[in-house]
């Protein structure tokens, strides 16, 4: 499978913003995703970026995306307690196949 | 939204038995479903591709003697982990796949092989 690489652990207080960073060495990749898993759960789909694309923003949510450095981010404004989880991003290969990154956990301090 | 559905969402077995894992795609039809398995603290793994009426097709170093895939139809796929031993012991977690750009995971299975 192709490598995906995540910081794995990232802390912000309550009310900053979460910057998540991902590098992919897929350079076929038509989409890459983010998900979320918190404890003992499967993943939520949280937004996905075309490869076409260099930022897609849904709500509290911006992703960006340097096609030319294979480096995906996610930004996560206003951060909550409730947004603790592990966050994966994936990116989809050729047959539609996802490989995640190794999963950043993020903290958030009241 | 697409929902899928899995089924145990936890299994206790003893080491040799085998555990069947149902993954069900529950008001979409899923002509490719994908499993993986996740050893706790780390990401998920690719285990194999399964097609409807064809076979698997899995990653390398995955046994397809060990792991047997069956998508027998557009909403079900299952995989059987044989002769279980403890070292299988994870969590594993199904998706289907909803038009290209996306797929929808279950919630996952939690295997405890003693």
């Amino acid at each position: 499978g192709e490598d995906v690489e995540q910081s794995l652990f990232l802390s912000v207080r309550e009310g900053d913003s979460s910057v998540i960073n991902c590098t992919y060495t897929d350079s076929s990749s038509t989409y890459l995703y983010w998900y979320k898993q918190e404890p003992g759960a499967g993943l939520q789909l949280l937004t996905y970026i075309f490869s076409n694309m260099d930022m897609k923003q849904d709500q509290r949510l911006t992703v960006l995306l340097n096609k030319k450095d294979k480096h995906l981010s996610l930004r996560i404004a206003d951060t909550q307690t409730g947004d603790s989880a592990i966050y994966f991003c994936a990116e989809s290969g050729a047959g539609n196949q996802f490989y995640f990154g190794t999963g950043t956990s993020l903290t958030v301090i009241p | 939204g697409a929902v899928v559905s899995q089924h145990p969402s936890w299994v206790i077995c003893k080491s040799g038995t085998s555990v069947k894992i149902e993954c069900r795609s529950l008001d979409f039809q899923a002509t490719t479903m994908f499993w993986y398995r996740q050893f706790p603290k780390q990401s998920l793994m690719l285990m194999a591709t399964s097609n409807e009426g064809s076979k698997a097709t899995y990653e390398q170093g995955v046994e397809k003697d060990k792991f047997l895939i069956n998508h027998a139809s557009l909403t079900l796929s299952t995989l059987t982990v044989t002769s279980a031993h403890p070292e299988d012991s994870s969590f594993y977690i199904c998706s289907a796949e909803f038009g290209r750009e996306t797929q929808y995971f279950g919630p996952g299975t939690r295997l405890l092989v003693l």
